[in-house]
Parts: C-alpha cells; sequence; structure tokens
C-alpha cells in the first residue's frame, strides 16, 4: 500500500478565509480522491483529481468552493475557499493504485473554521 | 438516500469473544463491498473487501459474509482484542473508471480487557 501524507495536520481558520490542503504519495497512483467527513458523519467524496484534467466533483460540491489540482502521478491539492463554519469537518485525500477496488488514505486535516 | 447503512451506532465486546459488525445496502449494483478500521487522528485503514459475486472473505482473525438476497453484509472479528477498538465503516463500490467509494455511517467498537 502506498504512504500518504496530508499538511496541514490541522488548522483553525476565520470565516471567509479560504485553506489549501497538500496530499502527498511516495509512489505514482492511478487515481486520488478527496473526502469530507463532517462531525458524527460518515465519509463523502468530493471529488476525484484527475491529473492533467479539471476534477470530476459529486452532487453538491462545486469547482469554485473546492478548486482541486493533481499536477502530477503524486500530489493533489485541495482548497476550502471563503470558509464557514459549516466547512469544520476532516479532510481526507485517498488514493487507488490497481487491485480489487481498495483505496488507502491519508490521515486527513482536521479544519475548525470560526 | 442512505445507500450503505450501519444501523448500529456502537457496539461493546468482551476480549476474546466474537465482534459482529452488520451493514445493510439499497443498491444493487455494488461490485465489491470493503471494510475500514478507523482510529481517532488518522485515516481510514482498509482491513477486508468480499467481491459481490461472493458470499465469503476470510483473513486471519477477519471474516466478511455477503447475503445478497438480503443485501446485507457482517463482519466478524474472532478473537477481539483490545486493539480492534476504533470505528468500523462498510463501503460499496462501483467499478469501471469511477471507484467511487459509499461509506456507511460507521459502528464504534469497544473491546473490554
Amino acid at each position: 500500500s502506498a504512504v500518504i501524507s496530508q499538511k496541514p495536520s490541522r488548522d483553525i481558520c476565520q470565516r471567509g478565509t479560504s485553506l489549501t490542503i497538500q496530499c502527498q504519495v511516495d509512489s505514482q497512483v492511478t487515481m486520488m480522491f478527496w473526502y469530507r467527513q463532517q462531525p458524527g458523519q460518515s465519509l463523502t467524496l468530493i471529488a476525484t483529481a484527475n491529473q492533467g484534467s479539471e476534477a470530476t466533483y459529486e452532487s453538491g460540491f462545486v469547482i469554485d468552493k473546492f478548486p482541486i489540482s493533481r499536477p502530477n502521478l503524486t500530489f493533489s491539492t485541495l482548497t476550502v475557499s471563503n470558509m464557514s463554519p459549516e466547512d469544520s469537518s476532516i479532510y481526507l485525500c485517498s488514493v487507488y493504485s490497481g487491485g480489487a477496488y481498495e483505496q488507502y488514505f491519508g490521515p486527513g486535516t482536521r479544519l475548525t473554521v470560526t | 438516500d442512505q445507500q450503505v447503512k450501519q444501523n448500529s451506532p456502537s457496539l461493546s465486546v468482551q476480549e476474546g469473544r466474537i465482534s459482529i459488525l452488520n451493514c445493510d445496502y439499497t443498491n444493487s449494483m455494488f461490485d465489491y463491498f470493503l471494510w475500514y478500521k478507523k482510529y481517532p487522528a488518522e485515516g481510514p485503514t482498509f482491513l477486508i473487501s468480499i467481491s459481490s459475486i461472493k458470499d465469503k472473505n476470510e483473513d486471519g482473525r477477519f471474516t466478511v459474509f455477503l447475503n445478497k438476497s438480503a443485501k446485507h453484509l457482517s463482519l466478524h472479528i474472532v478473537p477481539s482484542q483490545p486493539g480492534d477498538s476504533a470505528v468500523y465503516f462498510c463501503a460499496g463500490i462501483y467499478g469501471g473508471a469511477t471507484n467511487k467509494l459509499i461509506f456507511g455511517t460507521g459502528t464504534l467498537l469497544a473491546v473490554q480487557p
């Protein structure tokens, strides 16, 4: 399985600001994903980060709010824009690098918006 | 529309006994089901998966059973250990190009020494 790191591990941000979360993988991977886990909730897929093209967003998530970059096969960023307290969540990246569909997750970024 | 449901938010088991975590789903199009374990302040860790064409998969202390007619799967942990205490998520996945995981709400397992 791949080793995945995320930066920052946690942050407290002011309403109206933006935060960019980085996800780094130790090997090239086929697919990278961004998930959100709101307090007491399950994990919800935000988008699939596509290398060299625009991300594919799930229903309820838009590029203006969650712009994503994936410049190469080992790195991706997720920006949470114009934050509100409702954006307080854990944000996780995951990767799929082949096999029987299992994805491997980073440690997550705990975001609190005040 | 919650396609994957875990109706028990928590479960407490004695060390050495069997833990049974349950999961129900509504979508017959899932190709695979996966179980993840999550400790606080960490990302989910993949445990075990099962193809929709199988009814059982075993890996050490972990066994997953799939009952397609009932749209139900379960994870058995035998014997349970205190280190198994964590939140367990089941997830279904559509295959093909999307590889989209649909997670349940999780069950908090507490294994008492």
